[in-house]
């Protein structure tokens, strides 16, 4: 079976800070991992997707992950924080190229403060 | 607009009334997914379409049920409501290049 664990349900960060959101996933097949993100009172975006290519993934908005198999996670990071990115953050997983049921973590909710 | 497009955006109903939801995916895609989106559950899987045959199932209740036409639209329906049904309901359609899209989704109270 497939999970997806979100450690943390709150980040906060100043702005211009290192931005992590851990994501570990389980899976007995070869996983497809995606980040999206719901902005307030909106649907959600994708970030970055992990579909077995590079294991370090380049997103939008300046956000990338890597997938590391041997730790089984896939850790959102951007290097500078910026306000505009508080929101919510979800991690998936999925299989048979992604074009199945997604599962998703909890979500976490980044805050940014000046 | 992420060409996939859901209606209506808000819905409020009673407890005990149906609503149906209306999900329009993007053109070309043949796969339609619906996802429930509440406070104590999270987003969770409902059910798949696939060219207007089911392809896989959720948790989703048997008070709801879903259904994708021949011109590829997909209508979930859901009866008899509770409280607890109040969420956000997604829908998704995916093509080989693009993935997964979600629509804005449609935010359900019953009262």
């Amino acid at each position: 079976a497939q999970s997806v664990t979100q450690l943390g349900s709150h980040v906060s960060v100043s702005e211009g800070a290192l931005v992590l959101l851990r994501c570990n996933y389980s899976s007995s097949v070869p996983p497809y991992l995606f980040w999206y993100v719901q902005y307030p009172n909106q649907g959600l975006q994708l970030l970055l997707k992990y579909t077995s290519a590079a294991t370090l993934v380049k997103g939008i908005n300046g956000f990338e992950a890597e997938f590391k198999k041997s730790e089984t996670s896939f850790h959102l990071t951007k290097p500078s924080a910026h306000m505009s990115d508080a929101a919510e953050y979800f991690c998936a997983v999925g299989f048979s190229g992604g074009y199945n049921k997604l599962i998703f973590g909890a979500g976490t909710r980044l805050a940014v403060h000046p | 607009d992420s060409g996939v497009t859901q209606t209506p955006k808000h819905l409020i109903t009673a407890t005990g009334q149906r609503v149906t939801l209306r999900c329009s995916p993007r053109s070309g895609d043949l796969s339609v997914y619906w996802y429930q989106q509440s406070l104590d559950q999270g987003l969770q899987f409902l059910i798949q379409y696939y060219n207007g045959e089911e392809r896989a199932k959720g948790n989703i209740l048997e008070r709801f049920s879903a259904q994708q036409f021949p011109d590829l639209h997909s209508e979930l329906n859901l009866s008899s409501l509770e409280l607890g049904d109040s969420a956000l309901y997604f829908c998704a359609s995916t093509d080989r290049a693009n993935g997964y899209t979600f629509g804005s989704g449609t935010r359900l109270t019953v009262v």
